[in-house]
């Protein structure tokens, strides 16, 4: 059964913890997103990654850190420095580059963050 | 860079009748663009997508035109159902850099 998961699908943090949300796709995509969901609002890039061990800065990175050690994992830390973390978190992948249809790009189901 | 603008951001239709929403893009690089369904509390899920060599793609009751001279596209459900009830999101893709998204459209589809 292929696609993204995310866990948890809840998560509840006191402020000035760091918390890591985690990210894991079996697609074999070589590119993975995170997005930041605000309620009511669009979907803002937070980083992303077009290959094992290289990963970009998207939109509003500041506060948010990042690794690609695998190809299938993806993990997004929130940390203390995140003045405002609490928002749904989406994770995406997509082919770029491989073979098929390189330009579709796939969600997980979210993580929703409250930190309190 | 890529800019996409998104409109109407609520749409509320009666059941049965059409919707369309519209989406403008300003890099004339941009080759594709795909559509997105979000229902509340879960993951966009990718519906229908075009590619710049293409005019208009239909599948079932849903449909995406694209307009390259004026640089629009747009996404037409027909039938409406309260199914359909979601939040839609259009985007762009330019060369090697990640979607663009509008900012969403909040469709409420009245039975």
């Amino acid at each position: 059964d292929g696609g993204i998961t995310q866990s948890p699908k809840y998560l509840f943090r006191k402020e000035g913890q760091n918390v890591t949300l985690s990210c894991e796709q079996n697609l074999n995509h070589d590119a993975m997103y995170w997005y930041r969901q605000d309620p009511g609002q669009g979907l803002r890039l937070i980083y992303y990654s077009q290959i094992v061990n290289d990963f970009q800065k998207g939109d509003i990175a500041e506060g948010y850190s990042v690794s690609r050690e695998k190809k299938e994992s993806f993990p997004l830390t929130v940390t203390s420095a995140q003045k405002n973390p609490t928002a749904f978190y989406l994770c995406a992948s997509s082919p770029r580059g491989g073979s098929g249809r390189p330009y579709e790009q796939y969600f997980g189901p979210g993580t929703r963050l409250t930190v309190t | 860079g890529e800019n996409v603008e998104q409109h109407p951001s609520t749409l509320s239709v009666q059941e049965g009748d059409s919707a369309v929403i519209k989406c403008t893009y300003s890099d004339s690089a941009s080759n594709y663009f795909p559509w997105y369904k979000q229902e509340l509390g879960k993951g966009p899920q990718l519906i229908i997508d075009i590619r710049s060599n293409v005019g208009e793609k239909k599948d079932q009751r849903i449909a995406v035109t694209l307009n390259k001279t004026a640089k629009h596209f747009s996404l037409h459900i027909t039938e409406t159902q309260p199914e359909d009830s979601a939040v839609y999101f259009c985007a762009a893709l330019s060369g090697n850099t990640p979607l663009v998204f509008g900012k969403g459209t909040r469709l409420s589809v009245i039975a």
